[in-house]
């Protein structure tokens, strides 16, 4: 079975702080992919990054980066001088490589809330 | 490219009602699939088709429960005998074979569906 748990359920911060939003995943799986989709207030879900569970290079793209740990089984989500355009709901995902089984498996999700 | 688009956004039905909700993936995408969210959760998943073929259902799926996807372009998911439970949101997504796709779930606006 697969498990993904985001044990931050609110964050707040005030513009321009850095803000890291956590994420520990289960699997027997030797192989996988990792994900980090953001759901702003209108509710569609929108894609950030998808990372190989053999690529444990950590990546940045802008503001955003990403903290990949395989012996810690984490995928951390770091926001640099965080906006209130990042206000949303953030979610982690994990999916399965092998098989037909191509679902993805959420966590309960972060809610970061970004003030003045 | 248009985006996953879904119909109705909204539903508001009465208990015992069947409903149908339908939703046009990216254009060659052949993999769509069918989540549900409620409040405070993550999406869950629901089923899953490659191109017309229905290839994996969730024990969520009751047997109140059908999606079809006819022609492996757009598909449906109906709700018979609507409970008060399936008040949720009924998220769409497709994933296929275009470039920097395959794997990466890209995800409609969703159906709210209100049971009363």
């Amino acid at each position: 079975a697969q498990k993904v748990t985001q044990a931050q359920t609110e964050i707040s911060v005030v513009e321009k702080e850095d803000v890291t939003l956590d994420c520990v995943y289960e699997t027997r799986d030797t192989t996988y992919y990792l994900f980090w989709y953001k759901q702003p207030p209108s509710g569609e879900l929108v894609f950030l990054i998808r990372r190989n569970s053999f690529d444990e290079q950590n990546e940045i793209s802008g503001r955003y980066s990403w903290n990949f740990q395989k012996s810690t089984s984490s995928f951390n989500f770091t926001i640099t001088a965080s906006q209130v355009v990042d206000s949303a709901v953030y979610f982690c995902a994990l999916r399965r490589i092998t098989g037909t089984a191509s679902k993805l498996t959420f966590g309960t999700g972060t809610r970061l809330q970004v003030t003045l | 490219d248009t985006g996953v688009s879904q119909n109705p956004r909204h539903k508001i039905t009465k208990r015992g009602q069947n409903v149908t909700f339908r939703c046009d993936p990216i254009s060659e995408h052949n993999r769509l699939y069918w989540y549900r969210q409620t409040l405070g959760q993550g999406p869950e998943f629901l089923t899953y088709f490659q191109n017309e073929a229905q290839l994996e259902k969730s024990r969520l799926l009751s047997d109140r429960f059908s999606a079809e996807r006819p022609k492996g372009s757009f598909s449906t998911l109906e709700i018979q005998r609507t409970e008060q439970g399936d008040s949720a949101m009924y998220l769409c997504a497709s994933s296929g074979n275009k470039q920097g796709a395959v794997y990466e779930q890209y995800f409609g606006p969703g159906t709210r569906l209100t049971v009363t």
